[in-house]
């Protein structure tokens, strides 16, 4: 139990282009997800968290407008990277808060854009 | 706000041996959680323990166990007869008892290294 999912797991884009990442969790209801990024060899950092219904939470020094954060149901969160430049590129990680408030991590995506 | 601290970069350890690795955490709240989380090359992150800080006795998953001491806020986790897949990034993590969605708060990681 308690699988979250990302997709894509990897995606190449231009600059200047959109992205969107979806994050799904497969086998329980999640009202708080969870946005990470994670530099190569680094630590996780957050970038937002997401409720099912209302807006995201975005942490300091994260352009909200840059990453746009939907979370439209209780099993899906998206986060779209606007207008992607080659230092958006990184890997992206997803958490779901199950129902005893421990996060469960999606695997992950990487974004490379060129 | 929380931090948490792992002083050791990258850890070795010869199959079968045990290692330690290093946590401590600074916080003024008096209920919270920590983990240790396991990130290996496929970059999925894998609960490994947990230890809730109202509990004085230290958590143990089969090979895995913690030295947790709340004074010194200090929360090492013990690996025993470690195997190569025990090989991975190794993040200490705390989070609040209650508060704003329950964030998670994570140490920079130890690589730790598995030699046959």
């Amino acid at each position: 139990g308690a699988v979250v999912s990302q997709h894509p797991s990897w995606v190449i884009c231009k600059s200047g282009t959109s992205v969107k990442i979806e994050c799904r969790s497969l086998d329980f209801q999640a009202t708080t997800m969870f946005w990470y990024r994670q530099f190569p060899k680094q630590s996780l950092m957050l970038m937002a968290t997401s409720n099912e219904g209302s807006k995201a939470t975005y942490e300091q020094g994260v352009e909200k407008d840059k990453f746009l954060i939907n979370h439209a149901s209780l099993t899906l969160s998206t986060l779209t990277v606007t207008s992607a430049h080659p230092e958006d590129s990184s890997f992206y990680i997803c958490s779901a808060r199950g129902r005893y408030y421990e996060q469960y991590f999606g695997p992950g995506t990487r974004l490379t854009v060129t | 706000a929380q931090t948490v601290t792992q002083s050791q970069p990258e850890m070795s350890v010869q199959e079968a041996e045990t290692v330690t690795l290093s946590c401590t955490y600074d916080t003024s709240e008096s209920d919270y959680y920590l983990f240790w989380y396991k990130q290996p090359p496929s970059r999925q992150m894998i609960l490994v323990i947990r230890q809730e800080a109202y509990k004085q006795q230290n958590a143990t998953e089969n090979r895995f166990s913690v030295n947790f001491q709340k004074a010194a806020k200090s929360f090492s986790l013990k690996i025993s007869d470690s195997q190569l897949g025990d090989a991975a990034m190794y993040f200490c993590a705390y989070r609040n008892s209650g508060g704003s969605n329950y964030k998670l708060t994570f140490g920079k990681g130890t690589l730790l290294t598995v030699n046959p």
